[in-house]
């Protein structure tokens, strides 16, 4: 079946960037998802890509895509304590529609 | 983006009793569908609420444990039923906006079994 994969924690001092990485094995996914999670609240959709991309920007936000390798990356930059939170990367097709999530990635910003 | 309104957003419930969960919906949207967030985990998604029909259920989930309805294109529910401690999660809405592929969630609910 489909799996995604993030590793668990990623710690990070104020101002620097921040890389969270994600694997998936779904080769037609079409649309790949981050989502932020702060405690005690649902998720919030902070950027997603087509798979006919290789890059997206937003603001702080850069996601990268190797569809060859199946790895995602979501790249914050000048990360602040407002960061803290459980990023989730999440990858789904036009024929279910429904997301396959991965296990969420805890990032810590350091003061 | 869709705008989602989710209650309760947290209760207190007694082993063997039911809660069920409201998903209001501010636009008409595609597709809705109804995800558990057990404590420390990542999503699973519970099951597709179909407006007209029954729910399209995921391995693992059934219908007499969580019945779901759609009456329409911006409501669904989702009962809990004989709840036991192990059913304790957050239970989180999502929908499927008309205009492109982005899943939006509701803030969830969070429940507690005793």
């Amino acid at each position: 079946g489909e799996d995604v994969e993030q590793s668990l924690f990623l710690s990070v001092r104020e101002g620097d960037s921040s890389v969270i990485n994600c694997t998936y094995t779904d080769s037609s996914s079409t649309y790949l998802y981050w989502y932020k999670q702060e405690p005690g609240a649902g998720l919030q959709l902070l950027t997603y890509i087509f798979s006919n991309m290789d890059m997206k920007q937003d603001q702080r936000l850069t996601v990268l895509l190797n569809k060859k390798d199946k790895h995602l990356s979501l790249r914050i930059a000048d990360t602040q304590t407002g960061d803290s939170a459980i990023y989730f990367c999440a990858d789904g097709d036009t024929g279910r529609r429904a997301l396959t999530f991965g296990s969420g990635t805890r990032l810590q910003v350091q003061p | 983006s869709a705008v989602i309104s989710q209650k309760p957003s947290r209760d207190i419930c007694q082993r063997g009793t039911s809660l069920t969960i409201q998903c209001q919906v501010d636009s008409q949207v595609t597709m809705m569908f109804w995800y558990r967030q057990q404590p420390g985990q990542s999503l699973t998604l519970i099951a597709t609420a179909n407006q007209g029909s029954e729910a399209t259920y995921e391995s693992g989930f059934v219908i007499d444990k969580f019945p779901i309805s759609r009456p329409n294109l911006t409501f669904s529910t989702l009962t809990v039923s004989n709840m036991s401690p192990e059913d304790s999660s957050i239970y989180l809405c999502s929908v499927l906006g008309l205009r492109d592929e982005k899943l939006f969630f509701g803030s969830g609910t969070q429940l507690s079994v005793l």
